[in-house]
């Protein structure tokens, strides 16, 4: 079975900074990752999917990811936050022919000016 | 469009209650999902239904009972809820198939339900 680890719980970061979340997973197989976000009191919108092909991975935003598959990683990063990323971030795995979506445990950035 | 909505947006309900959440989509997707999140918890999937027909159910309870009455719409009748079922409840989408298993789901904005 596959599993995700988000290695911090909580990130603070000033506005205008870059930030990186980190996200590993675990699989015998071949995974595809997604990393959501949940701003306060909404549901989740994809940010940015790996399913296949170049390794990095741009989203909306302003947020890339990096698919490193010897690290078993699909961190996050952006390199200039606002205000209006303050939110929950969840990374999210599956497998191949699979519905279901394990997530980790969320990051929550907060942004302060 | 990449939308799905959901109603009501906030649910209050007794332990005695009967109540439903409704979900619906015009997407085209062929696979539909109930989600229950806790608060500062990631979401945990409770029914997955694949073109009209129940796929996965994680175990939940009886007093969750899902519908699916066609392919746009997905439905949770709850009925003698617990305190500890107030939740986050989300509602997902993807287009579901043979091959298209692991496309993007997208998320309503769910409903929150408080059970007194």
């Amino acid at each position: 079975a596959q599993s995700v680890t988000q290695l911090d719980s909580q990130v603070p970061v000033f506005e205008e900074a870059p930030v990186e979340l980190r996200c590993n997973y675990s699989s015998s197989v071949s995974v595809y990752l997604f990393w959501y976000v949940q701003y306060p009191n909404q549901g989740l919108q994809l940010l940015l999917k790996y399913l296949s092909g170049s390794t990095l991975v741009k989203g909306i935003n302003g947020f890339e990811a990096e698919f490193n598959k010897s690290q078993t990683s699909f961190h996050l990063r952006k390199p200039s936050v606002h205000i209006s990323d303050t939110a929950e971030y969840f990374c999210a795995v599956t497998l191949s022919n699979d519905y279901k979506l394990s997530f980790g445990a969320g990051t929550t950035v907060t942004v302060r000016a | 469009d990449t939308e799905v909505t959901q109603t009501p947006k906030h649910l209050v309900m007794g332990m005695t209650n009967k109540k439903s959440l409704k979900c619906e989509q015009h997407m085209g997707h062929r696979a539909m999902y109930w989600y229950k999140q806790k608060a500062k918890k990631p979401p945990e999937l409770m029914f997955v239904y694949s073109y009209e027909k129940l796929s996965i159910n994680e175990s939940v309870p009886s007093r969750f009972s899902p519908e699916c009455p066609n392919s746009s719409l997905l439905n949770l009748h709850l009925h003698a809820l617990q305190p500890e079922d107030s939740a986050l409840y989300l509602c997902a989408s993807s287009r579901g198939g043979s091959g298209t298993v692991t496309d993007t789901q997208y998320f309503g904005p769910g409903t929150r339900l408080t059970v007194l």
